[in-house]
């Protein structure tokens, strides 16, 4: 239990799908994080939002729709992907509470066929 | 622009010996650093971090890191390895600046062998 819940865990979709990933947080944060983890590649960084409004958007194609209604929660819209978008998706929060050390949930398996 | 290095894909050691995984960043300003695990099919889990005072940091599990500021690095200890202790390791380095731009390093798999 990690105070970050991602859903769902596995998901496979083909290339015209539309899909969302969702995270919440329970740790009263007020940041929250995506990265992306491929094999055998750095964790990338997404996109970042601080109280709702995004403060990073590392160059992601649009075909990735970030979505921060609150603190709490965070979704990436998915549409028209890739089979090379297949990765972990890994959300993550910060905040003072925490020393601003971020933590992450258990991740989003995504399949793209 | 922050950036970390990892420069070991792997590290093998045996069970009981001290173990060192290696990481050097670059970043302007003074640095906060971390270090994190990863288990197989898992998110990655906060072991430790260096945001300020003495340079030898103690985290989860036993583990513990040097910052080395001359040097640039914060390298990754532990008196004695566990087989346990096999998983994916990162590195991770943040700025002072406020921020919320955490950069991750490639991550050093560790093996330990019984």
């Amino acid at each position: 239990e990690t105070g970050v819940t991602q859903t769902p865990r596995h998901l496979v979709m083909g290339m015209t799908n539309k899909k969302s990933l969702k995270c919440e947080q329970h740790l009263g944060h007020n940041a929250m994080y995506w990265y992306k983890q491929s094999a055998k590649k750095p964790l990338e960084l997404m996109f970042v939002y601080n109280f709702k409004e995004q403060t990073e958007n590392n160059s992601v194609p649009s075909r990735f729709s970030p979505e921060c209604p609150n603190s709490s929660h965070l979704f990436l819209h998915l549409h028209t992907l890739q089979p090379e978008d297949s990765a972990l998706y890994l959300c993550a929060s910060s905040g003072e509470s925490s020393g601003n050390t971020i933590y992450f949930g258990e991740g989003s398996w995504l399949t793209v066929v | 622009a922050q950036s970390v290095a990892q420069p070991e894909d792997q590290v093998n050691v045996a069970e009981g010996n001290p173990l060192t995984v290696k990481c050097t960043y670059s970043v302007s300003g003074n640095p906060y650093l971390f270090w994190y695990v990863q288990y197989p099919n898992r998110g990655l889990q906060f072991l430790l971090k260096y945001i300020t005072g003495d340079n030898l940091v103690k985290g989860s599990y036993g583990f513990e890191a040097e910052f080395n500021k001359s040097q640039t690095s914060f390298h990754l200890k532990k008196p004695s390895a566990l087989v346990s202790d096999s998983a994916l390791y990162f590195c991770a380095v943040r700025d002072n600046t406020g921020g919320f731009k955490t950069i991750f390093g490639a991550g050093t798999r560790l093996f330990v062998k019984a």
